[in-house]
């Protein structure tokens, strides 16, 4: 059982590239989320799903796509990468809303 | 909209101690409040979850209370020790959220010194 995993654990890009980050739980959780985390600013939450075919946004979605084609996975697209993407990524899952939600270990990702 | 805080942000105190860390919320509509910690550079770990309807959960030298009314929750660690130095975040799900949106406090960053 490896819980939530994520990769890549760092990634740099330069302006205007795009790439996935991925994410996988193997407890078949139906909640997912991404969130960023950046200093002074703390945890807020991108997209999220609440089962394989169903998004919707967070408090910061600009600039990130989703989809959920299955339970076990969640993708993570970085469209168009900018310097203010610049933060530690982290996804998350749990059975529902009145569940313990579990973290990867996060990407840290440097845009330049 | 949902505003969380933690107090103090930083913490220092000699192993042994017992010590409180503070967490409050604007909305007591909250589905439950869940308790972490995070060490530098990695993950965060759930250490404790607190259902709206209970008032306290226990795991360890660890407690945590919930008072939804007064919109504050407590996490207890008892006998503090080194590796205990971490940040510890609290955050809640409120009830007129979908999915499992989590608002986040910033932390309290918790130094055990030997």
């Amino acid at each position: 059982n490896a819980g939530v995993t994520q990769t890549p654990k760092f990634q740099v890009l330069k302006t205007g590239q795009s790439m996935t980050l991925q994410c996988a739980q193997d407890m078949n959780h139906e909640y997912m989320s991404w969130y960023r985390q950046d200093p002074g600013m703390g945890l807020r939450l991108i997209h999220y799903s609440v089962g394989a075919g169903i998004t919707d946004q967070g408090e910061v979605p600009n600039g990130y796509n989703v989809s959920r084609s299955t339970t076990e996975d969640f993708p993570l697209r970085l469209l168009s990468a900018a310097p203010s993407q610049t933060s530690v990524y982290f996804c998350a899952s749990s059975y529902s809303r009145r569940y313990e939600q579990y973290f990867g270990p996060g990407t840290r990702l440097t845009v330049t | 909209k949902q505003e969380v805080t933690q107090i103090p942000a930083a913490l220092s105190v000699p192993e042994g101690e017992n010590l409180v860390l503070n967490c409050s919320f604007t909305d007591s509509a909250i589905y439950n409040l869940q308790w972490f910690r995070q060490d530098p550079g990695k993950g965060l770990t759930s250490l404790l979850l607190i259902q709206s309807s209970q008032r306290e959960q226990t795991s360890g030298r660890l407690n945590a209370s919930l008072d939804k009314s007064s919109g504050r929750s407590t996490l207890y660690i008892a006998a503090s020790q080194p590796g205990d130095s971490a940040t510890y975040l609290c955050a809640v799900i409120g009830q007129e959220t979908s999915g499992s949106r989590l608002t986040f406090g910033e932390g309290t960053q918790l130094t055990v010194n030997p």
